[in-house]
């Protein structure tokens, strides 16, 4: 069964630093890949997504992520904070085949400092 | 506008009693699913549905029905209410490589 392991549940950066955001998955195969924002009392906002080709994605809003299959990762970063990005994100992965069903992260949330 | 729409948005119930939640897509997709979203445990999948007429248990399956009788609705019920299902829910459709999630609906079970 697949699952995802996302280190830190609370996160907190100063305005202006580096963001990153840790996710591990376990997979038999290679999985798709995700990273989902939630602004507060909003649904869910796709930021990136791997499937195939290049191991380095990027999203929306300035983030990025970095698929490594030997260290089964795919850690979310953005090279400099702003205010807006405080919310909570989710890493998610997806069974290629079949059902298609997104299994999540806990959720790390993203307290940003002035 | 072509989405995932949820209703209702906001509920309360009392222990024991039972509703409905709807969930409707217009976007033609095959599959749809219900998560429920607590504090420190991310989304998990209640039930989810690969095409009309089909459903299938998902992680937490308990205390919950669905059922598909259309392709563009998906609809989640609780026959008896419990405080343990006190959650935010969501809907989310998906023709291949993305999801697309409704707004959510926050289930209050006193």
């Amino acid at each position: 069964a697949q699952s995802v392991t996302q280190l830190g549940s609370h996160v907190s950066v100063s305005e202006g630093a580096l963001v990153l955001l840790r996710c591990n998955y376990s997979s038999s195969v290679p999985p798709y890949l995700f990273w989902y924002v939630q602004y507060p009392n909003q649904g869910l906002q796709l930021l990136l997504k791997y499937t195939t080709g290049a191991t380095l994605v990027k999203g929306i809003n300035g983030f990025e992520a970095e698929f490594k299959k030997s260290e089964t990762s795919f850690h979310l970063t953005k090279p400099s904070a702003h205010m807006s990005d405080a919310a909570e994100y989710f890493c998610a992965v997806r069974e290629i085949q079949g059902a298609q069903k997104l299994v999540f992260g806990q959720g790390t949330r993203l307290t940003i400092n002035p | 506008n072509a989405g995932v729409t949820q209703t209702p948005k906001f509920r309360v119930l009392k222990t024991g009693q039972s509703m409905t939640l709807l969930c409707a897509q217009d976007m033609n997709h095959e599959y749809m699913y219900w998560y429920r979203q607590d504090p420190g445990m991310g989304l998990r999948l209640i039930h989810y549905s690969v095409g009309e007429g089909t459903t299938a248990k998902g992680e937490v399956p308990d205390g919950y029905n669905v059922s598909r009788l259309k392709k563009q609705n998906f609809l989640l019920g609780l026959e008896s209410a419990a405080p343990s299902q006190t959650s935010v829910y969501f809907c989310a459709s998906s023709p291949s490589l993305g999801y697309t999630f409704g707004s959510g609906t926050r289930l209050t079970v006193v």
